[in-house]
């Protein structure tokens, strides 16, 4: 059973601070990503990494940044919290192939930048 | 670019009553579709998927879901909701490319009344 794990499920910074968001995966995926949820927004894909080292921007990814290190290990970083960046991070990983692309979800980090 | 409108913001049902979801896509290639449902809190659990073949699929939870590529949907249905089916429901739609890379709607966000 895949399993992907937030290390948060609330997180309150302050603006200005550094703020780490870890994810791990226990079932060896290649794709790695990270989305923000928004009310009415649905989900936005802030960066996502297909291999250890690689990263690629996705729809919105200023204000961010990414690290992977290990392949079941990806970091979302915010440089600079900013109290715009208050969302839900959701994190997710897949299969790098065409039949099983679908994505396994961690619970969500919900933060808030005060 | 793909894209997946979910038009439906907010439906309300009755329990036992049956329920459509409407997601429409655009993509020029075949896509590969799928529906999550995120309950309060909580991350997103894949319902269904398309890849090919039979074009209605069957899910968990009693959902269902049928594809025509004439009309670029792909809908959720279920027959008889459950007041446990109050959720946020997803489409998505991704590529054989970059496998795992998904575009998501919206969402619709489900009530049941009892």
């Amino acid at each position: 059973d895949v399993k992907v794990t937030q290390s948060s499920r609330y997180l309150v910074k302050r603006t200005g601070e550094k703020v780490f968001l870890e994810c791990v995966q226990d079932m060896d995926h290649e794709n790695m990503f990270w989305y923000r949820q928004d009310p009415g927004l649905g989900l936005r894909l802030i960066y996502f990494s297909y291999d250890v080292k690689m990263k690629e921007k996705g729809d919105i990814p200023e204000g961010y940044s990414v690290s992977r290190e290990k392949k079941e290990r990806f970091s979302l970083i915010l440089e600079s919290a900013s109290t715009n960046q208050t969302s839900m991070y959701l994190c997710a990983s897949s299969l790098y192939g065409t039949e099983n692309t679908e994505a396994f979800f961690g619970q969500g980090t919900r933060l808030t930048v005060v | 670019a793909q894209s997946v409108t979910q038009p439906d913001i907010h439906i309300t049902v009755s329990e036992g009553a049956s329920l459509e979801l409407r997601c429409n896509y655009s993509y020029g290639a075949t896509p590969y579709l799928f529906w999550y449902v995120q309950s309060p809190g909580q991350g997103l659990q894949l319902l269904l998927k398309y890849f090919s073949g039979d074009t209605l699929v069957q899910g968990i939870k009693g959902f269902e879901a049928e594809f025509k590529r004439s009309q670029s949907s792909f809908n959720l249905r279920k027959p008889s909701v459950h007041w446990s089916d109050a959720a946020e429901y997803f489409c998505a739609v991704t590529t054989n490319t970059n496998a795992g890379k998904s575009t998501f709607g919206d969402g619709t966000t489900l009530t049941v009344k009892p």
